[in-house]
């Protein structure tokens, strides 16, 4: 059974640009998670969507967003990028079963460097 | 809000030492409790978890103890190996959010020498 897929892996922009990143879910797992990795601020939750729904967000600015598409694929973009948006993205998706289970599969995360 | 408190790395052991690594949270409503580890260039993986006050969880010789009264979670091995070198974190989720949000705590670096 593949794992979760996050893509690209590791990109590199300035500040000012837009960024765009993937996660491809486990399949059959409709909840798509994002969380930021940082040295500093650590894992931090940015968003979760469930059915193509923002179910929960945490407390990032409006430049970070997400959606979510039919077949649970999803995106976030962040965008005007800060030398502070360099992180590693992770992506988590699990098979949602109504109430919060915990149960999380992350992928490899994609590592951005903004310079 | 939530928070997770976990103590600061690296850890350094030696194989077959016991580990330790405390975990302590608060939350407002009454959570479920996780151990991650996250191996060098990889996501995160589920250690174990426990759901309830006094479920112990367990996983490749590691445990932890849902503590209710001391608000608790600390993870313990009796004998650790050198693969064990991984980033460890505790988390919690809040079960009356009908989603699958984790607060994570800072994480904690286990170095294990041979």
């Amino acid at each position: 059974k593949a794992g979760v897929t996050q893509t690209p892996r590791y990109l590199i922009k300035t500040r000012g640009q837009q960024v765009t990143l993937s996660c491809s879910p486990i399949s059959g797992h409709r909840s798509v998670s994002w969380y930021q990795q940082t040295p500093g601020q650590g894992l931090q939750f940015l968003f979760e969507y469930f059915s193509e729904t923002q179910r929960n967000k945490g407390n990032f600015p409006g430049r970070f967003s997400g959606r979510q598409f039919s077949n649970s694929r999803s995106e976030m973009n962040v965008s005007t990028l800060e030398l502070g948006d360099s992180a590693l993205y992770l992506c988590a998706s699990s098979l949602d079963r109504g109430t919060s289970t915990g149960e999380l599969f992350f992928g490899e995360g994609s590592r951005l460097t903004v310079l | 809000g939530d928070s997770v408190t976990q103590m600061e790395g690296p850890v350094t052991l030696s194989e077959e030492a016991f580990l330790t690594i405390n975990c302590t949270y608060t939350a407002t409503g009454y959570p479920s409790l996780f151990w991650y580890v996250q191996y060098p260039g990889e996501g995160l993986q589920l250690l174990l978890k426990a759901t309830k006050a006094d479920d112990k969880g367990s996983n490749k010789g590691f445990e932890a103890t849902y503590r209710k009264e001391t608000t608790s979670f600390h993870l313990e091995k009796g004998s650790v190996q050198v693969s064990d070198s991984a980033v460890y974190f505790c988390a919690l989720s809040d079960r009356n959010n009908a989603g699958n949000m984790l607060t994570f705590g800072g994480g904690t670096r286990l170095m294990v020498k041979p």
